[in-house]
């Protein structure tokens, strides 16, 4: 079946943009959850949605955003870019979120704020 | 927030070798312990899913254990190949999110 997919997988943008980043989950899976990884870190969570429904959040100010749509593919987005945006966004799919359950991830998408 | 830890940070061994790696995490609010492989350019792929004190778990030449009392477990490779470079993350899952550690950098020198 076919896996996790992130689009766009590069992204460069400017200071004080704004960027939408998709993720279309495993077909059947309704949790989709973000995490942000930027150099000498390791992955940070960052929100996790369940049914269209915001489950949890990370430690992350309000430009990071996200949604998920009734057909589970979800969105991120962040306003007012800061250099410290740059980083590679990952998101994962499970079938219901339960720590248990397997998770699997997209490629990223590599984020550049110049 | 949960401290995860994973040692070494990197480790190069000489394919043949046998290698393993720890993850550390607090013990409490414990509910899975996941491991993920990491191919530069690719997604992390799972490995394991562990989840009971004393799990043991293999897939091939790789095998992990879990102590959730003492809040470790332990990744081994047997006979490493080339293929096996990557970086290994362990990740418990307390809720409904993970806690990464930074990772373990395997090089196999063929």
């Amino acid at each position: 079946k076919a896996g996790v997919t992130q689009t766009p997988r590069y992204l460069i943008k400017t200071r004080g943009q704004q960027v939408t980043l998709s993720c279309s989950p495993i077909s059947g899976h309704r949790s989709v959850s973000w995490y942000q990884q930027t150099p000498g870190q390791g992955l940070q969570f960052l929100f996790e949605y369940f049914s269209e429904t915001q489950r949890n959040k990370g430690n992350f100010p309000g430009r990071f955003s996200g949604r998920q749509f009734s057909n589970s593919r979800s969105e991120m987005n962040v306003s007012t870019l800061e250099l410290g945006d740059s980083a590679l966004y990952l998101c994962a799919s499970s079938a219901d979120g339960h720590p248990n359950t397997e998770a699997f991830f997209g490629q990223g998408t590599r984020l550049t704020v110049v | 927030i949960l401290n995860v830890e994973q040692s070494p940070q990197s480790l190069h061994v000489q394919e043949g070798d046998s290698t393993n790696f720890t993850c550390s995490f607090p013990s409490s609010n414990f509910y899975a312990l996941h491991w993920y492989r990491w191919e530069t350019a690719k997604s992390p792929e799972a490995l394991f899913v562990m989840t009971l004190n004393g799990d043991e778990k293999k897939k091939g030449r790789i095998s992990a254990t879990l102590n959730t009392k003492e809040g470790y477990s332990y990744l081994y490779i047997k006979g490493s190949q080339p293929e096996d470079s990557a970086t290994y993350l362990c990740a418990p899952n307390t809720g409904n999110q993970f806690y990464f550690g930074t990772g373990t950098s395997l090089t196999v020198i063929p």
